[in-house]
Formats: structure tokens, C-alpha cells, sequence
């Protein structure tokens, strides 16, 4: 199975900042790869397929990088609303595997 | 609006079998693979398995012959049994759109339900 690894799990910033969290995969993925996001209370949110393509009603501050084994969400000028739990997930092959998740909190 | 909400029984037995109930609207069945998902203290967030447009399913070999995934078109919902539960199966499960006729990635998600497996 592939693994899917985010080596930070608790992250936090300030409205205003910029944050960048990583997602790495234990082989090539080539860009099969979707970020979710998760809050409180609320549906998991898709935010970004195919490594780098935002999905429909995800804000431009969002932006997906990488291809192969290694995979950057960044948020530009973070929003209050931004906050959350941040999941990475492959699709490259079967099983579909998920990161453990990124918690973004409010420093 | 696309809409997903899960609905199943919250407590059940060890040994015992484990059904949910996904109830959709907004689209149709029979246009999009509808997908299972669980996130558990143990092992985090689980793909389980789907059920394609065409009603074909799959399933994540980790659930080996537990899991069985089935739907019904005419009242918009999808259904997920397993059996043997045990303990670890305790977790949130989800019914989740795949993104594009089998993208693989999940462009709507129910809420989830809670399912703690206990004596």
C-alpha cells in the first residue's frame, strides 16, 4: 500500500500569515493526489485534486504543488475560516491511502 | 444541492454486523461511483470500498469478506454492512461522492455517523 506521510501535525499562524503543509508518499504518485479539509461539525471539504487543480469554490489563497513522491498545500494570506484539520489523500492505486492529518490552529 | 448524511445505530455489539445507511440527493446514483470511507482512533481515515454507477462494487482487501456495499437507486441511498465487528471497527464512517466517474477522489462528504462496537 502506498503510505502517505505528514510529518507535521499541529501547525499554527496567524491570520495574515502563509503556511505551507507537506504530504509526502512512499512511492511515486505521479500528481494522484486530493487535499481535504476538515472542521468541526462540518462536512470534509475537498479543496484540491491532481496535485495542483482547486476545486470548484476552493479560494485562490489555496494552491497545491508537488508530483512524484512529495506534495505542498499552501495557504497565502491565512483566513480566520481557514482554520482546521488538513487531510492529503492518493489515488494513484488501490487501496486509496490518507495522511494523518494537519491541525491548523490560530496562534 | 449535492447532499450526503449517513444515518446507523450508533452502538453495536462486538461480533455483530454493522449497517448504515447513506441517503443522497442533489444527483443520481446511477451518474457517479458513491464511495465508504471510516476514520478510526487506531488507524485514522480508512477507504473501504465503493459501489460504482453501474452497481459493480469494490473493496479495500482489508476488510476482506466483512464488507459489502449496495444501494437502491430509487430511493437515492446507499447502503454499507459489515460484519464481525470488533472493537477497532469503533469510528465515524462516511459516505462520500467520487469526484468523476471513478476519479478516485471524493468531491462531497456526509457529516458521518459515529459507531462505537462495545459490550
Amino acid at each position: 500500500d502506498v503510505q502517505m506521510t505528514q510529518s507535521l501535525s499541529y501547525l499554527a499562524a496567524s491570520p495574515g500569515e502563509s503556511v505551507s503543509i507537506s504530504c509526502k508518499a512512499s512511492k511515486s504518485i505521479s500528481n494522484y493526489l486530493a487535499w481535504y479539509q476538515q472542521k468541526p461539525g462540518e462536512a470534509y471539504k475537498l479543496l484540491i485534486y491532481s496535485g495542483s487543480t482547486l476545486q470548484s469554490g476552493t479560494p485562490s489563497r489555496f494552491s497545491g504543488s508537488g508530483s512524484g513522491t512529495d506534495f505542498t498545500l499552501t495557504i497565502r494570506s491565512l483566513e480566520p475560516e481557514d482554520f482546521g484539520l488538513y487531510y492529503c489523500q492518493q489515488y494513484y492505486e488501490k487501496p486509496l491511502t490518507f495522511g494523518s492529518g494537519t491541525k491548523l490552529e490560530i496562534k | 444541492q449535492v447532499q450526503l448524511k449517513e444515518t446507523g445505530p450508533g452502538l453495536v455489539q462486538p461480533t455483530q454486523t454493522l449497517s448504515i445507511t447513506c441517503t443522497v440527493s442533489g444527483f443520481s446514483l446511477t451518474s457517479y461511483y458513491m464511495q465508504w470511507v471510516r476514520q478510526t482512533p487506531g488507524k485514522g481515515l480508512e477507504w473501504m470500498g465503493f459501489i460504482r454507477s453501474g452497481g459493480s462494487t469494490e473493496y479495500n482487501s482489508e476488510f476482506k469478506s466483512r464488507l459489502s456495499i449496495s444501494r437502491d437507486t430509487s430511493k437515492n441511498q446507499v447502503f454499507l454492512k459489515m460484519n464481525s465487528l470488533k472493537t477497532e471497527d469503533t469510528g465515524v464512517y462516511y459516505c462520500a461522492r467520487d469526484g468523476l466517474g471513478g476519479a478516485y477522489y471524493f468531491d462531497y462528504w456526509g457529516q458521518g455517523v459515529m459507531v462505537t462496537v462495545s459490550s
